[in-house]
């Protein structure tokens, strides 16, 4: 199994600033990785494909990259309605996720 | 696209449950389709998957106890949930695939407890 290892489990921004989440896989999952949002009684909403492809009206202080089997998940610019819990996950073998990183104010 | 979860509901131990999810805005037959739980204040955890062949998928720890299947006629998709325990209590989502293994969107969830 994949193990996805997300850092840090915390991350405490201030409105403004740029957030960057780490996305760490066991083995390499080529660039099948994805990012989702989750907010406090909602259900995921996916953001990132691909590694670095936005979906669709995803805002473009979005953005994600790859270096090997290191992913991460920028937020320029936060802004209030970005503070939620992020998840990767990997597709490439099977499907796992990360146990999320939490943007807090 | 909407999702519609339902069936979640308090089980005891050793008990059965079976989950739907209704699906619409979507040409259904084209899509693989998951389900996808989040235990009490946790994390994510993939659990089962079909493919738009009918191939099935599961996790590690729920094989064997839960089966996935889909009614292409009804736009639906199902688990059937054995031999549940308390480790199973979650809200489970069900999640249209997006073609290649990533989940593009979701139902809002059912709620499946299980305790005696």
């Amino acid at each position: 199994e994949i193990v996805m290892t997300q850092s840090p489990a915390t991350l405490s921004v201030s409105p403004g600033e740029r957030a960057t989440l780490s996305c760490r896989a066991s083995q390499s999952v080529s660039s099948d990785l994805a990012w989702y949002q989750q907010k406090p009684g909602q259900a995921p909403r996916l953001l990132i494909y691909g590694a670095f492809i936005r979906a669709t009206d995803v805002p473009v202080r979005f953005s994600g990259s790859r270096s090997g089997t290191e992913f991460t998940l920028t937020i320029s610019g936060l802004q209030s309605d970005d503070f939620a819990v992020y998840y990767c996950q990997q597709y490439h073998n099977w499907w796992t996720f990360g146990q999320g990183t939490k943007v807090e104010i | 696209v909407q999702l519609v979860e339902s069936g979640g509901f308090v089980v005891q131990p050793g008990g059965s449950l079976r989950l739907s999810c209704a699906a619409s805005g979507f040409t259904f037959n084209d899509y693989a389709m998951g389900w996808v739980r989040q235990s009490p204040g946790r994390g994510l955890e993939w659990v089962s998957l079909i493919t738009r062949d009918g191939d099935t998928y599961y996790a590690d720890s729920v094989k064997g106890r839960i089966t996935i299947s889909r009614d292409n006629s009804r736009h639906s998709v199902f688990l059937q949930m054995d031999s549940l325990r308390a480790d199973d209590t979650a809200l489970y989502y069900c999640a249209k695939d997006g073609s290649n293994g990533y989940f593009e969107d979701w139902g809002q969830g059912t709620l499946v407890s299980v305790s005696s």
